[in-house]
């Protein structure tokens, strides 16, 4: 296992539209977590996982997003009706327990 | 309310120097504390994590120091060197919450 993997890198999308990226973590780590980083700011917290139980969400997370981690293994991450305040990078991170984190390269969301 | 501010947000530094970044975070009941690094457009990098009944952890040229009771965290980077060119973040860990500052954009001039 060489690290975490996103999926996509990148995406451009139409207001209005819906999107999800995929995140697929260090294997033997039980916990994920989605970030999102906008220019020049450090990454927000959005939600994360331990396996399959969504411990925690941001207020961040309207009601349009929508996280998933159906086996504990890979994760989802959903927006619905997308609006341009929604153009950000997408991080994800995983560790086990609550030790080091370890990020993926990212998807960056440009909606236009 | 838990914040955490890095200062200072640019710093310009020729080869060859020794740097400190610093991170300093509100309420001290933390349970760890990581440096990250992050080059344009790309994810972050682990640098280094502390726990809380750390003081400090080093890596190769870097070295972390945490002092929770004043909310304070250093990274000091010895004989810097052009690829150290980069933001680095710092992310503090509460029981409920993980912050990160707004980073550091560190630039070597060869």
């Amino acid at each position: 296992d060489t690290g975490v993997s996103q999926d996509p890198r990148h995406k451009i999308t139409k207001r209005g539209q819906n999107v999800t990226f995929r995140c697929d973590p260090i294997s033997e780590h039980n916990r994920l977590y989605w970030y999102r980083q906008t220019l020049g700011q450090g990454p927000e917290f959005l939600t994360y996982f331990q396996n399959e139980a969504q411990l925690e969400k941001s207020r961040l997370l309207s009601d349009r997003f929508s996280a998933e981690r159906p086996k504990g293994s890979f994760s989802t991450l959903e927006i619905q009706r997308t609006e341009q305040g929604d153009s950000a990078m997408y991080l994800c991170a995983s560790s086990f327990q609550g030790y080091e984190q370890y990020f993926g390269p990212g998807t960056r969301l440009t909606v236009t | 309310k838990q914040e955490v501010t890095q200062i200072p947000a640019a710093l310009s530094v020729p080869e060859g120097e020794n740097l400190v970044l610093n991170c300093s975070f509100t309420d001290s009941a933390i349970y760890n504390l990581q440096w990250f690094r992050q080059d344009p457009g790309k994810g972050l990098t682990s640098l280094l994590l502390i726990q809380s009944s750390q003081r400090e952890q080093t890596s190769g040229r870097l070295n972390a120091s945490l002092d929770k009771s004043s909310g304070r965290s250093t990274l000091y980077i010895a004989a810097s060197q052009p690829g150290d060119s980069a933001t680095y973040l710092c992310a503090v860990r509460w029981e409920d919450k993980i912050i990160f500052g707004k980073g550091t954009r560190l630039h070597i001039l060869p």
